[in-house]
């Protein structure tokens, strides 16, 4: 099965400023099949990116992703106070699917 | 608008089975596969099988073959995940959530359904 391992665990920043989140796969996923979700406490995950970089509805330009084989990025520049959230990478390229562990971004 | 509409919570002995309902609405509902993750407490995001409401074709994760089923009933758009033997490592929140088209993931997911495992 594909591990995928994100870092930072926990990102410490400030309103209005950027963050760059990691995905390391640990076998080529190509460049299409690697998603990211936003979960707040109490709350299901939400999609953000998919495909590696697409938007997914209702999602603000602020948040873009990059990235292709085995490193990938999910950028947010200038953070608002609803973006503070842990985030997971996904793959589904292969089977079994998986999760990275998260990263926490706070405040 | 779509909704997957899950369950309530369950407490269960070790060794016991649950079984969790996902009703689909707002959409066509053998159009997409559902998948499910759990997510024990503070932990991340753990991928567990999907179900084609279509076909009734399913797979799983290695770690729960064997003691996972995961099955559809067409007439009342209702998908259902059903663990067996259960251990206290089973104590988690358990999703259902949609897998979309066109390379899309999971885009829609339910609210979530807490199983606590205590004797």
């Amino acid at each position: 099965e594909i591990v995928l391992t994100q870092s930072p665990a926990t990102l410490s920043v400030s309103p209005g400023e950027g963050a760059n989140l990691s995905c390391r796969a640990s076998q080529t996923i190509g460049s299409t099949y690697l998603a990211w979700y936003q979960q707040k406490p109490g709350q299901a995950p939400r999609l953000i990116l998919y495909g590696a970089s697409a938007r997914a509805t209702g999602i603000p330009a602020r948040f873009s992703g990059s990235g292709s084989g085995t490193d990938f990025t999910l950028s947010i520049r200038s953070l608002q106070s609803e973006d503070f959230a842990t985030y997971y990478c996904q793959q589904y390229y292969s089977w079994p699917r998986t999760f990275g562990q998260g990263t926490k971004l706070e405040i | 608008q779509v909704q997957l509409v899950q369950s309530g919570a369950e407490v269960k002995k070790p060794g016991a089975s649950v079984k969790v309902s996902c009703k689909a609405s707002g959409y066509t509902f053998t159009n997409y596969e559902i998948h499910w993750v759990r997510q024990a407490t503070g932990q991340g995001l753990e991928w567990m099988g999907w179900v084609s409401p279509n076909s009734g074709n399913a797979g799983y994760a290695p770690k729960f073959q064997g003691r996972v089923t995961m099955a559809r009933n067409i007439s009342i758009s209702t998908v259902y995940m059903q663990l067996s033997s259960l251990g206290f490592e089973d104590t988690a929140v358990y999703y259902c959530a949609r897998k979309g088209v066109r390379g899309v993931p999971l885009d829609y997911w339910g609210q979530g359904t807490l199983v606590t495992v205590s004797s």
